[in-house]
């Protein structure tokens, strides 16, 4: 079974800085994806990125890259110009083949960013 | 762009009634999800579907709960007799095909059982 874990629970950052948040993951699969999703007050879940695990190069969205060290089982969220908007809880999100042909989302505990004016 | 919905996105019951949560993926997809957060834990796979039926199905998809396309474009959720523990934003989300694309989610039900 694949396990998704978060070591921040919480973290704080400047307004207009950079923060990195930390994933691990273990998985005996080679092939699988990788995503960040942000949880808003709202409780709704936004992908922010995903990583396809074949892919050497980094994965970025705007203000939004990763880090992906593949053999060290790792996968950082770098939020670069930190916004208000930004303040959020943060889900590391690991998908590979869980048999039976079906495919899902195993999450991590999260980790609750708070932005600062 | 299209998105998945959610109905209702809050619902209170009393502890042993049937609620159903209600969904509506997006057009194109096939492939479809719950998911369950109790309040300040972890989103939790319950179950997928495709093709009318079941296509796995977690631990804690009890007995107490089913899934049904009832037509093209409604996926539900329903839970028989509800209890304590079921109380936590249920998600629904979405995908093309499994394998390759992302799971979209809609915007959650709020469970509240008494």
């Amino acid at each position: 079974a694949q396990t998704v874990t978060q070591s921040q629970p919480e973290m704080s950052v400047q307004e207009a800085e950079t923060v990195t948040l930390s994933c691990t993951y273990d998985t005996s699969e080679n092939n699988y994806y990788l995503f960040w999703y942000k949880q808003p007050p709202s409780r709704q879940m936004i992908l922010v990125i995903r990583q396809e695990a074949y892919k050497q190069q980094n994965a970025t969205e705007n203000r939004f890259s990763v880090n992906f060290q593949k053999a060290a089982k790792s996968f950082s969220l770098k939020i670069s110009d930190s916004q208000l908007g930004d303040t959020a809880m943060y889900f590391c999100a690991f998908m590979g083949h869980s048999g039976a042909g079906s495919y899902q989302l195993t999450f991590g505990k999260g980790t609750k960013l708070s932005v600062i004016p | 762009e299209p998105e998945v919905t959610q109905t209702p996105s809050h619902q209170v019951t009393q502890m042993g009634q049937e609620v159903i949560l209600r969904c509506v993926p997006i057009s194109n997809h096939l492939y479809f999800y719950w998911y369950r957060q109790i309040l300040g834990q972890k989103v939790e796979f319950l179950v997928s579907f495709y093709n009318n039926e079941i296509s796995e199905k977690s631990e804690i998809f009890d007995d107490q709960f089913s899934v049904e396309r009832p037509d093209g474009s409604n996926f539900t959720l329903k839970i028989r007799s509800t209890k304590l523990e079921d109380s936590a934003m249920y998600f629904c989300a979405s995908t093309l095909t499994p394998s390759q694309e992302t799971q979209y989610f809609g915007p959650g039900t709020r469970l509240l059982v008494l």
